[in-house]
């Protein structure tokens, strides 16, 4: 079993939808999780850091983790064609300097 | 702030030689870690360091190796190229561990 499950995608929303972008993990001692975009010929951009169980918003963008069933998500409300991107979670494995990055899922907006 | 910057951005090699590439982290971030991204595997960590110490070691083989330098700038080698080593090579800096990395643009290699 990965250590971070993510589902590739692509997946395709309309204009205005609000997206939803799922990992699950295996490791309960997991305790960071972060979300990355990356656009095609760049570098991944960090969009949102949690630490703890709950919701964290950023403008159009929440980031929910759910510990108790090792799942994380990124929602996306409004959603824009600039949105279209490759979105990929990735966990802070504490105490040895990495990070676990998931295959990532690439969104298209359509306008 | 400066972001982190990679050099070069493109490279084409040919099996069997070695390259370097360069990475400048955020101007106070003294953690800098690559990774290696392909089609294939995704994100893949290779090495971590902090204050001129690698701390941690991805799952590749040592034809790949690393160094950071005092000023916190950090260089990565690879030897005897293999066709399998085209990826793009990302560079991300962070301040402390409770902070997230910025990845650079990357440098991407090509092997032929």
């Amino acid at each position: 079993q990965k250590e971070v499950e993510q589902d590739p995608g692509p997946l395709s929303v309309p204009e205005g939808a609000i997206v939803s972008l799922n990992c699950t993990y295996s490791n309960s001692a997991f305790q960071y999780f972060m979300w990355y975009r990356q656009y095609s010929r760049k570098g991944p951009e960090l969009l949102m850091y949690t630490y703890s169980s709950g919701n964290k918003e950023d403008g159009r963008f929440t980031a929910q983790v759910d510990k108790s069933s090792k799942y994380i998500s990124l929602f996306i409300r409004d959603s824009q064609p600039s949105d279209s991107a490759t979105y990929l979670c990735a966990i802070d494995t504490s105490g040895t300097y990495k990070y676990i990055f998931g295959t990532g899922t690439r969104l298209k907006v359509l306008a | 702030k400066a972001g982190v910057t990679q050099t070069p951005r493109y490279l084409i090699k040919t099996r069997g030689q070695q390259v370097t590439l360069s990475c400048s982290p955020i101007s106070g971030h003294r953690s800098v870690s690559w990774y290696q991204q392909t089609p294939g595997q995704g994100l893949q960590f290779l090495f971590e360091y902090f204050s001129e110490t690698q701390r941690n070691k991805g799952n590749f083989p040592g034809r790949f190796s690393g160094r950071q330098f005092s000023n916190s700038r950090s260089e990565m080698n690879v030897s005897t190229l293999e066709l399998g080593d085209s990826a793009l090579y990302l560079c991300a800096s962070r301040e402390g561990t409770a902070d997230g990395y910025t990845f650079g643009s990357g440098t991407r290699l090509t092997v032929v």
